[in-house]
């Protein structure tokens, strides 16, 4: 298994609305990355998990909340979002001990906050 | 990680080669480069990553200047599905990729 899968891959929620989002792989990686990427932007780093513990946070609002409860699974919990916060949300795992690894991204849920 | 500069947009026709370049002055020594194209709203696709040597894969080849301030991904004969955003990073020593703002290229038949 050579994939990242992303579910759902449409998400519409209410600004008090709490929802995940779910990824999983199955390659062994122990690193997993969330992406967020607006409309014509490049995706921008969210945060970074290394052996299941949280080890980049890129300032994130605490409206977004990750968890990492096994070495496959990676989660975001949505809470109180606003509708600026719509955009598609990458999920994307790696290799860890150095650079020489690629990234293998999922094909993204798109969030729209109404 | 170091920033990264690429052309905005470049068109090419469809079964010659594309050759999308990528500044990198200020890479470090332990940074390698990266390669990651994005088709509409599809999650970004690797293609291949370099740290000194040039590298060539099924998808394309990566040709890094001696002194790795620039770089150049060459796809041999492109197709209409290689219309895509080009991303070139320099980075992933600290685990961590920044995308810059990527080379839409459009091939033309």
């Amino acid at each position: 298994d050579t994939e990242v899968t992303q579910t759902p891959k449409h998400l519409v929620m209410g600004m008090t609305n709490k929802k995940s989002l779910k990824c999983e792989q199955h390659m062994g990686h122990r690193a997993m990355y969330w992406y967020k990427q607006k409309a014509k932007k490049p995706p921008e780093l969210m945060f970074v998990y290394s052996y299941e513990k949280l080890s980049i946070n890129e300032s994130v609002p605490s409206r977004f909340s990750p968890e990492c409860p096994n070495s496959s699974l990676l989660n975001l919990h949505l809470h109180a979002l606003q509708p600026e916060d719509s955009a598609l949300y990458l999920c994307a795992s790696s290799q860890t001990g150095g650079s020489n690894y690629g990234y293998t991204f999922g094909s993204g849920t798109r969030l729209t906050v109404v | 990680d170091a920033k990264t500069t690429q052309p905005p947009s470049m068109d090419c026709a469809e079964g010659r080669a594309a050759n999308l370049p990528c500044n990198h002055s200020t890479i470090s020594g332990n940074e390698y480069v990266y390669w990651y194209r994005q088709i509409h709203s599809q999650g970004p696709q690797y293609i291949i990553h370099g740290l000194k040597n040039n590298e060539t894969n099924e998808m394309a080849s990566l040709i890094i200047t001696e002194d790795r301030k620039s770089s150049t991904l060459i796809l041999p004969h492109a197709t209409l599905r290689d219309t895509a955003v080009y991303y070139c990073i320099a980075g992933g020593a600290t685990n961590k990729l920044i995308f810059g703002t990527g080379t839409l290229l459009a091939v033309q038949p």
